[in-house]
């Protein structure tokens, strides 16, 4: 079994819906990371979690430490945010980031 | 502020050939890691360079050697490459001073994409 598990694998929905990606994880963790990966291999920090929620324009994200669950939300969907979206967190053991496998996003317009 | 550069962004190399990649850190930062992507998985952390020194390695073998200098500017340098060894090579920076324990987000280049023929 993985450490970081995301959900779903993938995901397409129509422009303007609202969407909801999942992570749990199984380790002690000090942060965890919602990043964004475009077609070509650039990763951008989405957000750096350690408790509570966070809110950055349409995108929400939300962690719960004693459930071991992190959430990214997407509100008003459109096709630019079609992406792979990795959830990564941060041992608490030896500080390295331990990946989840990501989910491909698809909005179609 | 140019953020995380990389260079080159594409290469091709064949195999038993040796490359070496290179990163700019994001200004302010002075810990660099390295990770290899192969297609259709998640990153996978080689190792992480601060004071110009190895801090913390993943599980690569030792083809795969690194270097930091003064400016915080690191290399990644793999030999004898393997088919395998295909993969995006992404560079991260990230400040220590803000602690290891992840007060200080990592910033990603843009990959250099190496494909071993």
């Amino acid at each position: 079994k993985n450490e970081v598990e995301q959900s779903p694998q993938n995901l397409t929905a129509q422009e303007g819906e609202f969407i909801t990606i999942n992570c749990s994880y199984s380790v002690g963790i000090s942060a965890l990371h919602w990043l964004q990966q475009h077609p070509g291999g650039g990763i951008v920090s989405l957000f750096m979690l350690s408790s509570g929620k966070k809110k950055h324009g349409r995108l929400i994200a939300t962690i719960n430490i004693q459930e071991k669950h992190s959430s990214l939300h997407i509100t008003a969907s459109h096709p630019r945010d079609s992406a792979v979206y990795i959830c990564a967190v941060r041992s608490r053991v030896n500080y390295q980031l331990i990946w989840g496998a990501g989910t491909k996003l698809i909005i179609k317009p | 502020d140019a953020g995380v550069t990389q260079s080159p962004t594409h290469l091709i190399k064949t195999r038993g050939q040796q490359v070496t990649l290179r990163c700019s850190p994001k200004s302010g930062h002075d810990t660099v890691s390295w990770y290899q992507q192969a297609l259709g998985q998640g990153p996978q952390f080689i190792f992480q360079y601060y004071e110009e020194e190895e801090r913390q390695r993943g599980n690569f073998p030792d083809r795969f050697s690194g270097h930091q200098f003064p400016n915080y500017s690191s290399e990644l340098n793999v030999n004898a490459l393997w088919l395998g060894d295909s993969a995006l090579y992404l560079c991260a920076s990230s400040s220590l001073s803000g602690g290891l324990g992840g007060a200080g987000g990592q910033y990603f280049g843009p990959g250099t994409r190496l494909t071993v023929t």
